[in-house]
């Protein structure tokens, strides 16, 4: 099946500094998420972005599908922003499950 | 808040028990998914269900099963429970089979 590579794996940011988080994937897919996992453990959807390039607000996020990555870009961090980022792909579109990467911890520090 | 609700929140139970996990999926949504976020495994789909029937298996024990009602909702049973089971079980949804999921706040099992 595809495989969900992330990276970095660990991220740390001084308040108002920007990052670029990187997803990596195996196949062709026809789903891609990208998450925010916050200290209470709640995934919060941040892009459905399979293809192209989306923006909202101080997150923005490209799919490159030809060449199998995603990155998802941080500005001007807060540190609201801490957690874990999870990038998460599915191909088969008779069943749409998805395969998460291992994350990138966040840590915003003031 | 993402429209998908999850009961109970918090769980917690001894080993050798069952317990039910119930979803309820956003307004309109067909297909329903459970996913499990345990420290040595990460995030794995177990099981989706599209309209009533089952679409497809992951990583599923057989200890487990999963059941989606006529008014969508799904549920989640865990049966002879062991301490490796304790994890943090999201409920997800779609409105279709190729559509972007929303998950619920999940349910934090403990077995102890």
């Amino acid at each position: 099946g595809i495989q969900v590579e992330q990276s970095p794996p660990d991220l740390i940011l001084q308040e108002g500094a920007n990052s670029t988080l990187r997803c990596n994937f195996s196949d062709s897919v026809n789903n891609l998420q990208w998450f925010h996992q916050n200290p209470w453990g709640q995934l919060i959807n941040l892009f459905y972005i399979p293809s192209g390039t989306k923006q909202n607000g101080r997150l923005s996020a490209t799919t490159v599908a030809t060449e199998r990555y995603s990155l998802l870009y941080i500005s001007s961090s807060q540190t609201t922003d801490s957690g874990v980022y999870f990038c998460a792909a599915g191909r088969d579109g008779a069943t749409n499950k998805l395969i998460f990467g291992t994350g990138t911890l966040l840590a915003v520090q003031p | 808040d993402s429209g998908v609700t999850q009961t109970p929140k918090h769980l917690i139970t001894a080993t050798g028990q069952r317990v039910t996990l119930r979803c309820s999926p956003r307004s309109g949504d067909l297909s329903v998914y459970w996913y499990q976020q345990s420290l040595d495994q990460g995030l794995q789909f177990l099981i989706q269900y599209y309209n009533g029937e089952e679409r497809a298996k992951g990583n599923i024990l057989e200890r487990f099963s999963a059941q989606q009602f006529p008014d969508l909702h799904s549920e989640l049973n865990l049966s002879s429970l062991e301490l490796g089971d304790s994890a943090l079980y999201f409920c997800a949804s779609s409105q279709g089979l190729v559509n972007e999921q929303f998950f619920g706040p999940g349910t934090r099992l403990t077995v102890l």
